[in-house]
């Protein structure tokens, strides 16, 4: 959906380079999730927030860091990255919507390769 | 953490086939969605089933939660090449309300 967009698409970057993927929603969703994707894995959560103030780790957050700017804006952060973080992407926002789980809008996606 | 399974992680079927993807758990699963993404593509919702042995169709795909909710299935009746992608299951519920625990996928491939 246009409504959740990343940037950048693509990005070729090496060993020990910081790196700062984008993620930013006109959905007014208060939820946003970042995943990565590998063959054979599925999809893998490094982080969530649930609202501005809320920053939480996901199953696979190390080397990883989150910044909540905005309700509108969610940074995924490789302080320093290694070849096993190429994979692809995704950027995720849900609206909270009491205790059921609400459907997830994925953005197009980030294919990060780190040589 | 809790792990849904999802199995067969391949299926290549010719053009009017079925097919079907499971997704099985080994605790009880409060509710699932099941999710599409086209090769190139984002994965994009489905559908979500809640309660124990509920039944869903979306025209030719066919949703079904087990009786004692650990385990779910996607059929799809006559393939097109429309169909062609990675179908993933999830996990939505227990304590993390709001977060997803995604299968491994199933990838389909459609031969015309």
């Amino acid at each position: 959906d246009a409504d959740v967009t990343q940037t950048p698409r693509n990005r070729i970057t090496k060993t020990g380079k910081r790196i700062m993927l984008e993620c930013s929603q006109t959905k007014g969703h208060d939820r946003m999730y970042w995943y990565r994707q590998d063959p054979g894995l599925g999809l893998r959560l490094i982080y969530y927030s649930f609202d501005v103030k809320d920053i939480n780790k996901g199953e696979i957050s190390d080397g990883y860091s989150v910044s909540r700017q905005a309700q509108a804006k969610f940074s995924l952060s490789l302080e320093s990255a290694i070849p096993n973080q190429t994979a692809l992407y995704f950027c995720a926002t849900s609206d909270l919507g009491g205790q059921s789980t609400d459907t997830q809008y994925f953005g197009p996606g980030t294919r990060l390769t780190v040589l | 953490g809790q792990q849904v399974m999802q199995i067969p992680q391949y299926q290549h079927v010719q053009e009017g086939e079925d097919f079907t993807t499971y997704c099985n758990s080994s605790t009880t699963l409060s509710n699932i969605q099941w999710y599409k993404q086209r090769p190139g593509g984002h994965p994009v919702f489905l559908i979500q089933l809640v309660k124990s042995g509920e039944v869903k169709k979306q025209k030719r795909l066919t949703f079904q939660f087990g009786e004692a909710k650990k385990n779910s299935s996607l059929h799809i009746t006559a393939t097109q090449t429309t169909d062609v992608g990675t179908y993933f299951c999830a996990d939505g519920g227990g304590t993390s309300y709001g977060k997803l625990t995604f299968g491994q996928g199933t990838i389909l491939t459609v031969h015309p």
